[in-house]
């Protein structure tokens, strides 16, 4: 069936570097990816997300990167900050809407 | 824009009894709403998804009978956990999104523990 494979599953960086996150899907189908930042006791916020006909995007700090060719994305986070320790999820969809999620990276920022 | 709220946010309950979650779009018309369980440390898992005005349809292995999902209006979606059982603790978010839109608009959760 269809698969979101996320690493890693921990991540630890220091402050002011930068962390990438990967994911790959396994349905061709997919067209729309977002990503999620999850705190602790909260639901996700959607932080960014990209289309198939695009192969980046950037907001600020955040950018993603899509590889349909090879069905991979990717999350990069620039001059990280401690308020960026959450847990990072992706999620892959097609015409169903329905989510496929990742599952999930810890994201520890040391300060 | 594009806020969905959750209550309760947390509840606790003694097994073998019901309690409603509710799931509200605050200031948007939900085409569809999906709810969702989240073991700690764990990813989200798709329980079920609902139309406005029709029936859930439900993931495999989520029983419909025990997760009941009903959808009254486009703010409103309520789920239902019937005669809980302590497994049936967990977290459980539910999203919203509204027509040609990939988006979901994920609730801050409900935390349900069942003594």
């Amino acid at each position: 069936g269809e698969n979101v494979e996320q690493h890693p599953s921990t991540l630890s960086v220091q402050e002011g570097d930068s962390a990438v996150i990967k994911c790959t899907y396994s349905d061709s189908a997919s067209n729309y990816f977002p990503w999620y930042k999850q705190e602790l006791g909260k639901g996700p916020q959607l932080i960014i997300d990209i289309r198939s006909n695009v192969g980046e995007k950037k907001d600020q700090r955040i950018a993603v990167t899509l590889n349909k060719t090879a069905k991979h994305f990717s999350l990069h986070i620039t001059e990280t900050q401690p308020e960026d320790s959450a847990v990072y999820f992706c999620a892959a969809t097609s015409g169903t809407y329905k989510y496929i999620f990742g599952t999930g990276t810890r994201l520890k920022v040391l300060a | 824009g594009a806020v969905v709220s959750q209550h309760p946010s947390w509840v606790i309950c003694k097994s073998g009894t019901s309690v409603k979650i509710e799931c509200r779009s605050l200031d948007f018309q939900a085409t569809t709403m999906f709810w969702y369980r989240q073991f700690p440390k764990q990813s989200l898992m798709l329980m079920a998804t609902s139309n406005e005005g029709s029936k859930a349809t439900y993931e495999q292995g989520v029983e419909k009978d025990k997760f009941l999902i009903n959808h009254a209006s486009l703010t409103l979606s309520t789920l239902t956990v019937t005669s809980a059982h302590p497994e049936d603790s967990s977290f459980y978010i539910c999203s919203a999104r509204f027509t040609r839109v990939y988006e979901q608009y994920f609730g801050p959760g409900t935390r349900l523990t069942v003594t």
